[in-house]
């Protein structure tokens, strides 16, 4: 079975700040991980994907994620914060490559 | 290259009634899939086509329906609508692992 928990239900932080958003995920096999965004009544958009090719993945807007198995994590991160960043922050795992499950969501709020 | 289309945007509805909701992929993506966004329970995995059949179901009752055509467009049934049923309802196509959302029906049951 896969599962996916986002750690945090809502990460504030002050722009030009580091941000960290945790995502811990469970699967029997060898999952593909990603990051989804969504803004306010907006559909959601595809960060960035793990795929077992290299285990540190650079997504748009300067957001990367590292893949840790032994930690089983897959935490999403970005250098410095943009006010245009603010929106709910999805982790998502799948093994089958077209069933998709997703964690609770991050709501990033960005303070100026 | 067009996105993923839903239409309608936004329905309201009366509980008893049934729904349909359409679903256009991105040209040559033959899967699509259905979840639905609630506050109270996030984002869940609906169901997912492939080349008109069912491939995989999540765990909802069986008043929610769904198939797709040889167009490879798709469409969701709901009956005899609850007002548990308010939520957004998103497509997804998918090529090679790869989802693209849709930006959702916003279905409201009064």
């Amino acid at each position: 079975a896969q599962s996916v928990t986002q750690l945090d239900s809502h990460v504030s932080v002050s722009e030009g700040t580091p941000v960290l958003l945790r995502c811990n995920y469970s699967s029997s096999y060898s999952p593909s991980l990603f990051w989804y965004v969504q803004h306010p009544n907006k559909g959601l958009q595809l960060l960035l994907k793990y795929t077992s090719a290299a285990t540190l993945v650079k997504g748009i807007n300067g957001f990367e994620a590292e893949f840790k198995k032994s930690e089983t994590s897959f935490h999403l991160t970005k250098p410095s914060a943009h006010m245009s960043d603010a929106a709910e922050y999805f982790c998502v795992v799948s093994e089958t490559g077209n069933q998709f499950y997703f964690g609770t969501g991050t709501s990033l709020t960005v303070i100026p | 290259k067009a996105g993923v289309t839903q239409t309608p945007r936004y329905l309201i509805k009366t509980r008893g009634q049934q729904v349909t909701l359409s679903c256009s992929p991105i040209s040559g993506h033959r899967s699509v899939s259905w979840y639905q966004q609630t506050p109270g329970q996030g984002l869940q995995f609906l169901f997912e086509y492939f080349s008109e059949t069912q491939r995989n179901k999540g765990n909802f009752p069986g008043r929610f329906s769904g198939r797709q055509f040889s167009n490879s467009r798709s469409e969701m049934n709901v009956s005899t609508l609850e007002l548990g049923d308010s939520a957004l309802y998103l497509c997804a196509s998918s090529l090679q692992g790869r989802a693209f959302f849709g930006q959702g029906t916003r279905l409201t049951v009064v």
